[in-house]
C-alpha cells in the first residue's frame, strides 16, 4: 500500500518569499507523484506530476517539485509567493497497478501575508 | 469543452435516509472516480469505474455504492446515512485508465450534510 505524509498542516509565508511544502511518500513500487491545489468551495486542480521522467518537474503558476528517491520526498516549491497562492495543497501518490486511484496526504493550508 | 459536472452541489439529509449523487465526466472520458473529503479524514478514495466496470474500491462500508452508465455518467449512493457521512464528495474524470497517461479532472463536489 502507498502512503503520503505532508509535514505541516498550515504554512504562513510573506508575499514574495519562498514557498516550500514538504511531502514524503511510501511505496513498494516506483510511484507516480502529484501535487494538487484546492481553493475554497472548489475541486482540486493539478499543479504538476512526476511519472518517472525528469526528476525536476515544473508545473503551473511557477511551482516546481523535485523527486528524490533516496529521501522518498517530493517537495513543492515556488520562489516568490503571490497572494493568489493562498489555498490548500495536497500531495498524492499512485502506482501503475492502481489505475487512477490516488492516495492523498493530509493537505497543507498556505496563508500568504502581505 | 465542459468540465466535470456534479449534481446536486449542496444537499441536506437526515440520519437513516439515503442519497444519490450524480457525476457527468468530461466528454470522451471513460474513467470516473469518487472521493470523500472531510476535515478529519481528508481525501479518501471511494471507487473507480472505467467503461462501466468497477476497477478499484476503497475501504468504505457496503452502504456506499456506485455505478457507471454506458454514456460514462456515474452515480454514487449512500444508504442509511450517518452523521459521519457529512462530507464533500468529489468526482474525478479521466480519459485514460492509468494515472501516468492522462490528467485527472476534479468536479467541484457535492456537499452533503447529514442532520
Amino acid at each position: 500500500a502507498q502512503s503520503v505524509t505532508q509535514l505541516g498542516s498550515h504554512v504562513s509565508v510573506s508575499e514574495g518569499a519562498l514557498v516550500l511544502l514538504r511531502c514524503n511518500y511510501s511505496s513498494s513500487v516506483p510511484p507516480y507523484l502529484f501535487w494538487y491545489v484546492q481553493y475554497p468551495n472548489q475541486g482540486l486542480q493539478l499543479l504538476l506530476k512526476y511519472t518517472s521522467a525528469a526528476t525536476l518537474v515544473k508545473g503551473i503558476n511557477g511551482f516546481e517539485a523535485e523527486f528524490k528517491k533516496s529521501e522518498t520526498s517530493f517537495h513543492l516549491t515556488k520562489p516568490s509567493a503571490h497572494m493568489s497562492d493562498a489555498a490548500e495543497y495536497f500531495c498524492a501518490v499512485s502506482v501503475p497497478a492502481a489505475g487512477n486511484k490516488l492516495t492523498f496526504g493530509g493537505g497543507t493550508r498556505v496563508l500568504v501575508k502581505p | 469543452k465542459a468540465g466535470v459536472t456534479q449534481t446536486p452541489r449542496y444537499l441536506i439529509k437526515t440520519r437513516g435516509q439515503q442519497v444519490t449523487l450524480s457525476c457527468s465526466p468530461i466528454s470522451g472520458h471513460r474513467s470516473v472516480s469518487w472521493y470523500q473529503q472531510t476535515p478529519g479524514q481528508g481525501l479518501q478514495f471511494l471507487f473507480e469505474y472505467f467503461s462501466e466496470t468497477q476497477r478499484n474500491k476503497g475501504n468504505f462500508p457496503g452502504r456506499f455504492s456506485g455505478r457507471q452508465f454506458s454514456n460514462s455518467r456515474s452515480e454514487m449512493n449512500v444508504s442509511t446515512l450517518e452523521l459521519g457521512d457529512s462530507a464533500l464528495y468529489l468526482c474525478v474524470s479521466s480519459e485514460f485508465a492509468s494515472g501516468d497517461t492522462g490528467e485527472l479532472f476534479f468536479g467541484e463536489g457535492s456537499r452533503l450534510t447529514v442532520l
